[in-house]
């Protein structure tokens, strides 16, 4: 079975600095990995996503994240936070077998000036 | 360039009350979810369908009652609703395939319901 868990349920960050946001993952099989951005009274928006091609994935508005097999981890970051960035961060797996996504229990970013 | 398209957006139920939330998607998409989002506890998956005609429960399926009769549409249904079921609900679709641009959920704006 597959889950999710994301370190840190709210993190908080000064303006222009580093963002990192934890993920790690368990599957019994290579997965594909995703993580998603909600912006207050919104749905889930696609940030970058990991399908077995470069582990160092880069997304929309400067976010990356890196695959770790050994680590079994999809860290998200940002090298210079910005305000506009403060919103609910989801970490999500899919197994190789193209069934369910599985979503981590989110992490919250708070922006400070 | 519509996507995934649920409605309403917000509503409010008395206790015992029945409803449905709509939803229905225009990237020919053979797999649809339900899911709903409680305050810190992420998503957690109520029903999903890989094909018209084709529905299976997720994670938390009491209460809830899915159809899906077209490749559009999946309505939820809520029967007898509680106030346990006040929550944020989103639709999504994504196809089967698992490589390439194919590999991406798609979700609703969401439907706020509160149970009263």
């Amino acid at each position: 079975a597959q889950s999710v868990t994301q370190l840190g349920s709210h993190v908080s960050v000064s303006e222009g600095a580093l963002v990192l946001l934890r993920c790690n993952y368990s599957s019994s099989v290579p997965p594909y990995l995703f993580w998603y951005v909600q912006y207050p009274n919104q749905g889930l928006q696609l940030l970058l996503k990991y399908t077995s091609a470069a582990t160092l994935v880069k997304g929309i508005n400067g976010f990356e994240a890196e695959f770790k097999k050994s680590e079994t981890s999809f860290h998200l970051t940002k090298p210079s936070a910005h305000m506009s960035d403060a919103a609910e961060y989801f970490c999500a797996v899919r197994n190789n077998y193209g069934q369910n996504f599985v979503f981590g229990p989110g992490t919250r970013l708070s922006v400070l000036p | 360039n519509a996507g995934v398209t649920q409605t309403p957006k917000f509503r409010i139920l008395k206790i015992g009350q029945s409803m449905t939330l709509q939803c229905t998607q225009d990237m020919n998409h053979n797999y649809m979810y339900w899911y709903r989002q409680d305050p810190g506890m992420g998503l957690k998956l109520i029903y999903y369908s890989v094909g018209a005609g084709i529905t299976d429960k997720g994670e938390v399926p009491n209460g809830y009652n899915v159809s899906r009769s077209t490749t559009e549409d999946f309505p939820l249904r809520l029967e007898l609703a509680a106030p346990s079921q006040t929550s944020v609900y989103f639709c999504a679709s994504s196809t089967s395939g698992t490589g390439g641009e194919g590999n991406t959920i798609y979700f609703g704006e969401g439907s706020w319901l509160t149970v009263v």
